[in-house]
C-alpha cells in the first residue's frame, strides 16, 4: 500500500531553534518528493523538490534530505523564526499511473518568541 | 498563490442544497486538480483533470462532480451538500507531475 508517514504530529520550539522533520514512505516506483509549507487558511506552497538521484536540497533556512533506500526524507529548518509557523508537508510522486500523488497528514510547527 | 484563485473563500449552507467551488489559473498550466483537506486527514483528491476533454475521478469523488469549462478554469460542484462535506477545498494546478500550485482554499460548512 502506498503511504506517506510524518512525524511528528505537532512541534512547538523555541525562535532561533534548530528542528528536524520526517517523512517516511512506501510509494513505489518512486518518482520525486515533495515538501510544502501550508500557512493557517493559505493554499501549500512548495519547498523543495527532490528526485531519486538527489540527497539533499536547500532553501534558504530550509534543507531537505532523501534517503531513497530506506525510504526517508527529512526537512531541517534552521534557526526558526515565528513566520515558520505552519503545516509542513510531505508529498510522494509515483512514476505510474495518473493518479500519482501520496500525501502526508503534515507536521504543525509552532514557533514561540 | 495570486495565479489560482478561487471562488468563494468562504461559504455556508444547509444540507441539500447545490453548492458550486470555482477556479481560475492563469499560469498557462493544462493539469488541474480538486482537493479536499480535514483535520488529521491531509489533502485528499476528489477530481482531476489533464487537460480541457480529460476528467479523472480522484480517491473520494463520491458527491462531487467538476467542470472543466476551458483550460483555465475547472468548478467543484456539491449537488446536494451534506454535513460531512465541511472541509477545506483546495484547486491546484501543475504542468507536469512535479510541481503543484495550490489556490488559498475555500472554506465550506454545511449546516
Amino acid at each position: 500500500k502506498n503511504q506517506v508517514e510524518q512525524s511528528p504530529q505537532s512541534l512547538i520550539i523555541l525562535e532561533g531553534k534548530n528542528c528536524t522533520l520526517q517523512c517516511n514512505y512506501t510509494v513505489s516506483p518512486f518518482s520525486n518528493l515533495r515538501w510544502y509549507k501550508q500557512d493557517t487558511g493559505r493554499g501549500p506552497v512548495s519547498l523543495t523538490i527532490m528526485t531519486f538521484s538527489e540527497n539533499t536540497k536547500s532553501n534558504g533556512r530550509y534543507t531537505a534530505t532523501l534517503d531513497a533506500d530506506t525510504k526517508q526524507s527529512s526537512l531541517h529548518i534552521t534557526a526558526s523564526q515565528l513566520s515558520d509557523s505552519a503545516s509542513y508537508i510531505c508529498v510522494v510522486s509515483r512514476q505510474t499511473g495518473a493518479n500519482n500523488l501520496f500525501f502526508g497528514t503534515g507536521t504543525r510547527l509552532t514557533v514561540i518568541p | 498563490d495570486a495565479d489560482v484563485t478561487q471562488t468563494p473563500r468562504n461559504r455556508i449552507t444547509k444540507t441539500g442544497k447545490r453548492i458550486m467551488l470555482e477556479c481560475s489559473q492563469t499560469k498557462g498550466h493544462d493539469r488541474m486538480y480538486w482537493y479536499r483537506q480535514d483535520p488529521g486527514l491531509g489533502l485528499r483528491l476528489i477530481y482531476y483533470s489533464f487537460d480541457v476533454k480529460d476528467i479523472n475521478k480522484g480517491e473520494i469523488s463520491d458527491g462531487y462532480s467538476v467542470s472543466r469549462q476551458a483550460q483555465a478554469k475547472f468548478s467543484l460542484s456539491l449537488e446536494s451538500a451534506i454535513p460531512n462535506q465541511t472541509a477545506l477545498y483546495f484547486c491546484a494546478t501543475s504542468d507536469s507531475d512535479r510541481e503543484q500550485f495550490f489556490g488559498p482554499g475555500t472554506r465550506l460548512t454545511v449546516l
